[in-house]
Formats: structure tokens, sequence, C-alpha cells
């Protein structure tokens, strides 16, 4: 079964420092990975996906991600953080050998920037 | 680019009654979809269009649920006789073909 693992509830960072959240995956054929940023009572935002090619992928407001295949991971990174960034990141995939186009999604990790 | 507008935001309503919630996706957009997201989890998978044909639905969607996208543009997502089980964020996203989906504000749904 095709499943998404963010193993950190919560990731607290102080601004201006570095920052990871973690993801990993289990699909059956090759993945197409993504990240979603959600703010309070707002939908999902896009920020970045992983389909084929360069294993680092850069995203919008400055978020990048490293695909690593032998880990089975999709870290979602960013060399500075800043307060803006507080809010729940979600991981996703699709399996692309399947029929279907549904993303899965993991649960979610709370980011929390300080000033 | 308008984005993907979602009506009500907010439904309140007893159990035992039907609502229906509306999604305009963007208007080149092909494909539809409707996730339904639950307090401290991410969203799950419902329903999926391809211009006006449902082409995929999850075990998620119940006898009670029934979407709808008549002409390929807007859709409609039906809860029949609502259960306090029902109350959640109803998200719709749309995209072309298989590029990103792009979600809308959700419509949150809450039973008495």
């Amino acid at each position: 079964a095709q499943s998404v693992a963010q193993p950190e509830d919560q990731v607290n960072v102080a601004e201006g420092n570095p920052l990871t959240v973690k993801c990993t995956y289990s699909v059956s054929g090759n993945p197409y990975l993504f990240w979603y940023v959600q703010y309070p009572n707002r939908g999902l935002q896009f920020l970045l996906k992983y389909i084929t090619g360069d294993n680092l992928v850069k995203g919008s407001y400055g978020f990048e991600a490293e695909f690593n295949k032998s880990q089975t991971s999709f870290h979602l990174k960013k060399p500075s953080a800043l307060v803006s960034d507080s809010a729940l990141y979600f991981c996703a995939v699709r399996d692309m050998n399947q029929a279907g186009t549904a993303l899965i999604f993991g649960k979610g990790t709370t980011l929390s920037v300080s000033s | 680019d308008t984005g993907v507008s979602q009506n009500p935001r907010h439904k309140i309503t007893k159990r035992g009654q039907n609502v229906t919630f509306r999604c305009d996706p963007i208007s080149e957009h092909n494909r539809l979809y409707w996730y339904r997201q639950t307090l401290g989890q991410g969203p799950e998978f419902l329903t999926y269009f391809q211009n006006e044909a449902q082409l995929e639905k999850s075990r998620l969607l119940s006898d009670r649920f029934s979407a709808e996208r008549p002409k390929g543009s807007f859709s409609t997502l039906e809860i029949q006789r609502t259960e306090q089980g029902d109350s959640a964020m109803y998200l719709c996203a749309s995209s072309q073909y298989n590029q990103p989906q792009h979600f809308g504000d959700g419509t949150r749904l809450s039973i008495l």
C-alpha cells in the first residue's frame, strides 16, 4: 500500500537558522512527490514537486527538497527560516505506475519559527 | 488565475440534514478533486473528475455522498442525512492533467 510518513508532529527552529521537515514514502512504483503548506483556515498551497531528474528540487519561498531513493525520503529544507514560515506542512505522494491521480498525504508537521 | 473558489466557507447544520458544497476550479483546469480533512490529519481523497466524467471514487465516499461536475466546470458535493462523523473540512482542488493540484480554501462542515 502507498503511504507517506512525517515522523515529527512539530519542528521548532529559531529565525535565521536552517530548517528541515522530514518525509518518507512507500510506493510500489516510481514516486511523484510534493510538498504543500497550509495556513490556518486556508487551503493547501503548492511548494514544490519531484518527478524525475535532479535529486535537489527548488520551490517557492526559498524552500527546497532532497529526494533520496535509497532512503525513500523527500525532506523539505530551507537555509534560513523566517517567522512567516510558521505553518502546517504536508508531504504527499502519487504512484506514477497507478492509474489513479489521487494524492496521499502525510499527517502534517507544524513548523514553528521563533524570533 | 483567480484560484479555486469554494462556497460556502462554513456550513453549520443539524444531524440528518442534507448539505451541498460548490467548487469552482481554475478555468482552464480539466481535473477536479474532492478531499476531506479532519483535525490533525492530512487531506484524504474522496473523488476525482476529468472534465465531466467521475473517474475515481474512494471507499471513503459512502452512498450518502454524491458529487457531480455536470458541464466539466464547477462541481458540487452533496452529503445526505449528515452524521456527526461528517464534520470536517472539505477541500476542492483542480489541475491541468498531471500538473500540481491547486486547492481552494475549503468548506468547514459542523454537525450539531
